[in-house]
């Protein structure tokens, strides 16, 4: 299997842009994770969804921020408009959906915005 | 409450030497899970291991080991012979029975292994 796919890999905006990153889960998997990792911060749970629907929306950081999951292959985080201190790492990442499996992870879009 | 302490932000070791990495966890849950991930330079993370609440048996992969210990609340993971490849920064995980399938990271260490 391909493993997590996000794209892009790296992105630059100016400030007031809309971002919007994509990911694609292994396929089987019905959870999917939105990460946020800054130096600050470290690892940051942003959103997840089982089934396509989200359970746990709670660490999206302001309203600019919006993930939606169209169905079982494809889930986008957009932010609207970005600003300089959404600059960070964000990672998608897959699971079965089963308590006490492991998630696997995309590689990760790097964020910067100017 | 962080439900995941790794107190140790970085270490660094001279290759060949051990190193043990800490993880201590907070759970109500009588069933629970932990993880570690490795993230490399090249920045993905990558799983390593998953333990559950009921197995405290200790487990061993090459020159990986885990030590898992519940009346400690620890699940601490020990590189042996250490290498330049295991310069990476490790996260320990959990998740619980009673929140579904949500994981609680720790805050990482980064291990730098010198040659």
């Amino acid at each position: 299997d391909a493993g997590v796919i996000q794209s892009p890999r790296h992105e630059v905006t100016e400030m007031g842009q809309e971002v919007t990153l994509r990911c694609k889960p292994i396929s089987g998997h019905n959870s999917l994770f939105w990460y946020r990792q800054t130096m600050m911060r470290g690892l940051e749970l942003l959103i997840y969804f089982n089934n396509n629907v989200p359970i746990d929306d709670s660490g999206m950081p302001e309203d600019r921020f919006s993930a939606k999951m169209p169905n079982a292959s494809f889930s986008t985080l957009k932010i609207q408009p970005s600003e300089p201190r959404d600059s960070a790492v964000y990672f998608c990442a897959s699971s079965l959906l089963a308590v006490g499996t492991e998630a696997f992870f995309g590689q990760g879009t790097r964020l910067t915005v100017v | 409450a962080q439900k995941v302490t790794q107190a140790q932000t970085e270490i660094s070791v001279v290759e060949k030497e051990d190193v043990t990495l800490d993880c201590v966890y907070e759970t109500r849950d009588t069933t629970y899970y932990l993880f570690w991930y490795k993230q490399p330079p090249s920045g993905e993370l990558v799983f390593l291991i998953r333990r559950n609440s009921f197995d405290e048996q200790n487990e061993i992969s090459g020159r990986y080991s885990w030590n898992f210990q519940k009346s400690t609340s620890s699940f601490n993971f020990t590189i042996t012979a250490s290498q330049v490849v295991d310069s990476a920064v490790y996260f320990c995980a959990l998740s619980e029975a009673s929140t579904g399938n949500q994981f609680y990271f720790g805050t990482g260490t980064s291990l730098t292994v010198i040659p």
